[in-house]
């Protein structure tokens, strides 16, 4: 599993309220992601980080923020849930440039918001 | 904007048949073409990658063709079993250390 850990691995919360879900690793890796995982699109790139408080957005960033304040965790926040940000959220981990392509994923987090 | 395409969307093979997925590109500086392999419940996880300077690459019973000059490439599964019984997702590297994946494949393979 590369100590990769996402809490909560489930929730439900209604339209409106904030949302933080969070990744922790054990590893020092460098680099660390957040994807969504939705029928038909794959896997979507939200936010990344190359870095303690370094980040960066990804192709599906609008409706998120991120933080990064210690090496081993990197947080997503939805600052207001909306529907369409039901979906189960993935983090993964590379340890270094040129090797990015290989990443190792967390368990997931089942968000549904209602 | 999906910039890895991949199909079909799903695929239905026989024990021992060679279930093939396919994916095309558009953006020549891709550096890495990984492809991912999930099982339900569980995070995606890396199976096989290849550069582009390389025509075919494999790793046990996968095997990845690449086409840089038809930007296409596809991962070939001999002698499949139904422990194959998965989602794949092709992908591929850009600058900036990030991956954009394809939309996958389920696969299921029959006893």
């Amino acid at each position: 599993d590369a100590g990769i850990t996402q809490s909560p691995r489930h929730k439900v919360t209604e339209t409106g309220t904030p949302v933080t879900l969070r990744c922790h690793q054990t590893e020092n890796h460098r680099y660390m992601y957040w994807y969504r995982q939705d029928p038909g699109h794959g896997l979507r790139l939200i936010h990344y980080s190359y870095g303690v408080k370094d980040t960066d957005k990804g192709e599906v960033s609008d409706g998120y923020s991120v933080s990064r304040s210690k090496t081993e965790d990197f947080l997503l926040t939805l600052e207001s849930a909306t529907s369409s940000q039901t979906s189960v959220y993935f983090c993964a981990i590379s340890w270094a440039e040129g090797r990015s392509y290989e990443q190792y994923f967390g368990p997931g987090t089942r968000l549904t918001v209602t | 904007q999906q910039q890895v395409k991949q199909s079909p969307q799903s695929l239905i093979v026989q024990k021992g048949g060679i279930p093939i997925i396919n994916c095309a590109y558009e953006n020549t500086a891709f550096d890495y073409f990984p492809w991912y392999q999930q099982f339900p419940g569980k995070g995606p996880a890396l199976l096989i990658a290849i550069r582009p300077d390389v025509s075919e690459k494999k790793e046990g019973r996968f095997t990845i063709s690449f086409n840089k000059s038809a930007k296409q490439f596809s991962l070939h599964i001999m002698d499949s079993q139904p422990g194959d019984s998965a989602t794949y997702f092709c992908a591929a590297e850009t600058s900036g250390s990030r991956l954009t994946f394809g939309e996958g494949t389920q696969l299921t393979v029959n006893p």
